[in-house]
């Protein structure tokens, strides 16, 4: 199975900030990569897909790149909406799997 | 509107089964692969299982696989989990879902406690 791991898995940071976050993939999964936001009670919401394709109705603040094995997610101007728990997913090759997540908090 | 709707949650025993069910509704059902994902309370996405349009070719996740059967009824544009043998384990809300490409759709949930 192929392994994610998304650092870092607490990220503090203020409105305004640059942010990004990491994802490795134990193996190559070319760009089958998918990010994603969650917010208390709620299902994810879909940002990017294959690695850089952003989803409709996503901000342009939020952009992926990557390809193989590493893969970062940006947002380029932090949001007070922003703050949540952020997801990648390989879909390469069954069992799809996700990372960890990484918490996003308020400085 | 497109629409994903999770039914058939609620508590049940260890060692017993219960079906879920997903309703789809404003696309076209049969041309999309399904999939279930849980969380656990207070953790992360946990992949289940996946099933083609056809519904020919289904996969699950090592800790689901001989307990889970997917399955998918697209005369009724709907999805299913049964599931067996639940353990404490098992207890997480589960969301169906079409693949991560353009316009994915997720459903809101179903809670699943596996509790005596």
């Amino acid at each position: 199975d192929i392994q994610m791991t998304q650092s870092p898995s607490t990220l503090s940071a203020s409105v305004g900030d640059r942010v990004t976050i990491t994802c490795r993939a134990s193996q190559s999964i070319g760009t089958w990569l998918a990010w994603y936001q969650q917010k208390p009670g709620k299902a994810p919401k879909l940002l990017i897909y294959k690695a850089s394709g952003l989803e409709s109705g996503v901000p342009s603040r939020f952009s992926g790149s990557g390809s193989g094995t590493e893969f970062t997610l940006t947002i380029s101007s932090l949001q007070p909406d922003d703050f949540a728990i952020y997801y990648c997913q390989q879909y390469n090759s069954y069992p799809y799997t996700f990372g960890q997540g990484t918490k996003l908090e308020i400085k | 509107e497109v629409q994903l709707l999770e039914s058939g949650g609620g508590l049940v025993q260890p060692g017993g089964s219960l079906r879920l069910s997903c309703a789809a509704s404003g696309f076209t059902f049969s041309n999309y692969v399904m999939s279930w994902v849980r969380q656990a309370p207070g953790k992360g996405l946990e992949w289940v299982s996946a099933i083609s349009t056809s519904g020919g070719s289904t996969y699950y996740a090592d800790s689901v696989k001989g307990r889970f059967t997917i399955s998918r009824d697209n005369s009724k544009n709907t999805l299913y989990l049964q599931m067996n043998s639940l353990r404490a384990e098992d207890t997480a809300v589960y969301y169906c879902a079409t693949p991560p490409t353009a316009a994915t759709v997720w459903g809101q949930g179903t809670l699943v406690p596996v509790s005596s």
